[in-house]
């Protein structure tokens, strides 16, 4: 079955420090590919997305490119702030039957101090 | 717009006790969901809408049952709430669950605690 794989948590920066969270994935065919971000006492929200091998989505100054030949879809951020201080969640979503499945990864807190 | 919106945002029951989480979107989504979190593990499917009346499993429906009651509102019913249902449950709405990059969006969850 299909899997995400993260890297575990928490990763504790210092403001304007470089964040790379790792993501892996398992899947059959070609998924895509998804980053969630969760704020403290909040839902997830789209924090960007990739749907074809080589396509890079950005948002926020964050960025990950969709690497197939490595089955890995790494968040990175080149300056953090303390407003970044959430959970990660790397997503994928491919089709089973007639539904695209999501599969979720376990998260990645991240804590940026000042 | 409110976008995803859930009721309530934390309950407390005993065990064998009911309860209705309700969830409604207002962005004319066709499909909703309802997710569970627990640490470590990642949210996890419970059951999904693809469109107005229509339901299915997730990966983990025992001990809850849904309601597609239109197209906005979606219900997650726990008949006999048992400890290992404590956990955080969101619901979510997208276009359409047929969509392989089709985005789903939130609500704020429920923290639920059976004693």
């Amino acid at each position: 079955g299909n899997s995400v794989t993260q890297m575990e948590g928490p990763v504790t920066l210092s403001e304007e420090a470089f964040l790379t969270i790792n993501c892996t994935y398992t899947a059959t065919g070609y998924p895509s590919l998804f980053w969630y971000v969760q704020y403290p006492g909040e839902g997830l929200q789209l924090l960007l997305k990739a749907t074809k091998a080589d396509d890079k989505g950005s948002n926020k100054g964050f960025e990950a490119t969709y690497r197939k030949e490595t089955t890995s879809f790494h968040l990175e951020k080149g300056s953090v702030q303390v407003s970044d201080s959430a959970v990660y969640f790397c997503a994928l979503k491919s089709r089973s039957g007639g539904y695209q499945k999501v599969t979720f990864g376990t998260g990645t807190k991240l804590q940026v101090i000042p | 717009n409110a976008g995803v919106t859930q009721t309530p945002k934390f309950q407390v029951l005993k065990t064998g006790q009911s309860m209705t989480l309700q969830c409604a979107q207002d962005m004319n989504h066709n499909s909703m969901y309802w997710y569970r979190q627990d640490p470590g593990m990642g949210l996890r499917l419970i059951y999904y809408s693809a469109s107005e009346g229509t339901t299915d499993k997730g990966e983990v429906p025992n001990g809850y049952n849904v309601s597609r009651l239109n197209k906005r509102e979606f219900s997650l019913r726990l008949e006999s709430a048992a400890p290992s249902q404590t956990s955080v449950y969101f619901c979510a709405s997208s276009e359409s669950a047929g969509g392989l990059t089709d985005t789903q969006y939130f609500g704020p969850g429920t923290r639920l605690t059976v004693l």
